[in-house]
């Protein structure tokens, strides 16, 4: 079964807009990652954030981590039409050694 | 290109014929694992390997699965008696040795059709 549940399932949005994107989690984590999967394709890494970090930056990437809630987020900020993908959480347990994704959120990016 | 390369890209089976997926992981990563990935889902680990060692199975890895890295380079995976619900998309990734940024490198994937 899959630890992390994304929220929302699907998101449309206009270009230049803001997209964010939630995940919740269930077990204590080392860290937690963001990928992407545009259709038919294998997955991308965007970002990790360690478990003692609040907040990171890349590029147009924003990525927040509060472990009292085992809650992250995803903003992607000025939304262009290529960032139409479907969004993975993945978190990587304490101790473990593999990656346990959630369902994921599609994002829809309209031009 | 040296990322992570699957064989073959897509695959179409009758119901009980066997398959079997090839995945060449990045060169000096010495971790491979296995995903599956249906329609609408996140992947869902099905193994890990470390260099030639398979340390870690899925219960999702019935007995018609099998996973093989023998060298501690490429591996296969094999599903005997195909059915149905075995039609996913299989995902290869590879990852370095432990201390790493942690992240996964995948690769484009096997997608199998069971008919």
């Amino acid at each position: 079964s899959q630890q992390g549940e994304e929220d929302p399932q699907a998101l449309s949005i206009q270009e230049g807009e803001n997209a964010t994107m939630n995940c919740s989690y269930k077990t204590s984590i080392n860290n937690l990652q963001w990928y992407r999967q545009n259709s038919g394709r294998g997955l991308v890494h965007l970002i990790l954030i360690r478990s003692n970090e609040r907040e990171k930056h890349s590029g147009r990437l924003r990525v927040t981590l509060d472990t009292s809630k085992k809650s992250s987020s995803l903003l992607i900020t000025a939304s262009r039409a290529a960032d139409t993908a479907s969004y993975f959480c993945a978190t990587d347990a304490t101790g473990g050694n593999k990656l346990v994704f959630g369902a994921g959120t599609i994002l829809r990016v309209k031009s | 290109d040296t990322g992570v390369s699957q064989d073959p890209r897509h695959k179409i089976t009758k119901r009980g014929q066997n398959v079997t997926f090839r995945c060449d992981p990045i060169s000096e990563h010495n971790r491979l694992y296995w995903y599956r990935q249906t329609l609408g889902q996140g992947p869902e680990f099905l193994t890990y390997f470390q260099n030639e060692a398979q340390l870690e199975k899925s219960r999702l890895l019935s007995d018609r699965f099998s996973a093989e890295r023998p060298k501690g380079s490429f591996s296969t995976l094999e599903i005997q008696r195909t059915e149905q619900g075995d039609s996913a998309m299989y995902l290869c990734a590879s990852r370095p040795r432990q201390g790493g940024a942690g992240e996964l490198f995948f690769g484009e994937g096997s997608r199998l059709t069971v008919l």
